[in-house]
């Protein structure tokens, strides 16, 4: 079965400062991707996703992610992190699993910034 | 603003009782899909609809089942409630369903048993 693990419970991060949160996941076939950003009482809003072609992507709020098949991995990065970043970060993998694509979710990292 | 919408904000309610969770997808969307949030399990897949028939199943509860109606609009029923079934419900939607299609989440409706 699909399983998504992200290893960083917490990070805490000065503002100004980069930022790699890590992702790997363990699926069978090519992955569909996907990291999602939930900020206290809110929902989910997706920051970027990987289904195919260049393993570097770009998303909203000038995030990025790299994929590597080689080390199943989907780390986000941003190079200068904002106060308004801090929030609870999910990776997730689409399961292909019975013609549905369910999201399958790490259990997500919080992110702290201080100013 | 993702653009689903899911009603109520927050339910609260007792032991045993039944609550119908609503949600409407996206205009256009024909998937919906309904997850699980809470602090011991994390965010968990439960089901899916796909143009008003069931597509998939994940950790659903006997005790919980869902209802796509040809407006596309779903209805989630949590019967028989226990204290575990405390947690935030969400519903995404999609266009259609495909691996590659980005699902967009609604605001979550808080479920708490007393």
């Amino acid at each position: 079965a699909q399983s998504v693990t992200q290893p960083d419970i917490h990070i805490t991060v000065s503002e100004g400062a980069s930022l790699e949160l890590r992702c790997n996941y363990s699926y069978g076939a090519t992955p569909y991707l996907f990291w999602y950003v939930q900020s206290p009482g809110q929902g989910l809003q997706l920051l970027l996703k990987y289904f195919s072609g260049d393993t570097l992507v770009q998303g909203i709020k000038g995030f990025e992610a790299e994929f590597k098949r080689s080390q199943s991995s989907f780390n986000l990065r941003k190079p200068s992190v904002h106060w308004s970043d801090a929030a609870e970060y999910f990776c997730a993998v689409a399961d292909s699993g019975a013609g549905s694509y369910q999201l399958t979710f790490g259990k997500g990292t919080k992110l702290s910034v201080i100013p | 603003d993702s653009g689903v919408t899911q009603t109520p904000k927050h339910l609260i309610t007792a032991t045993g009782q039944r609550v119908t969770l609503r949600c409407s997808p996206r205009s256009g969307d024909l998937s919906v899909y309904w997850y699980q949030q809470s602090l011991d399990q994390g965010l968990q897949f439960l089901i899916q609809y796909y143009n008003g028939e069931e597509r998939a199943k994940g950790n659903i509860l006997e005790r919980f089942s869902a209802q796509q109606f040809p407006d596309l609009h779903s209805e989630l029923n949590l019967s028989s409630l226990e204290l575990g079934d405390s947690a935030l419900y969400f519903c995404a939607s999609s266009v259609a369903g495909g691996g590659s299609d980005t699902q967009y989440f609604g605001p979550g409706t808080r479920l708490t048993v007393l």
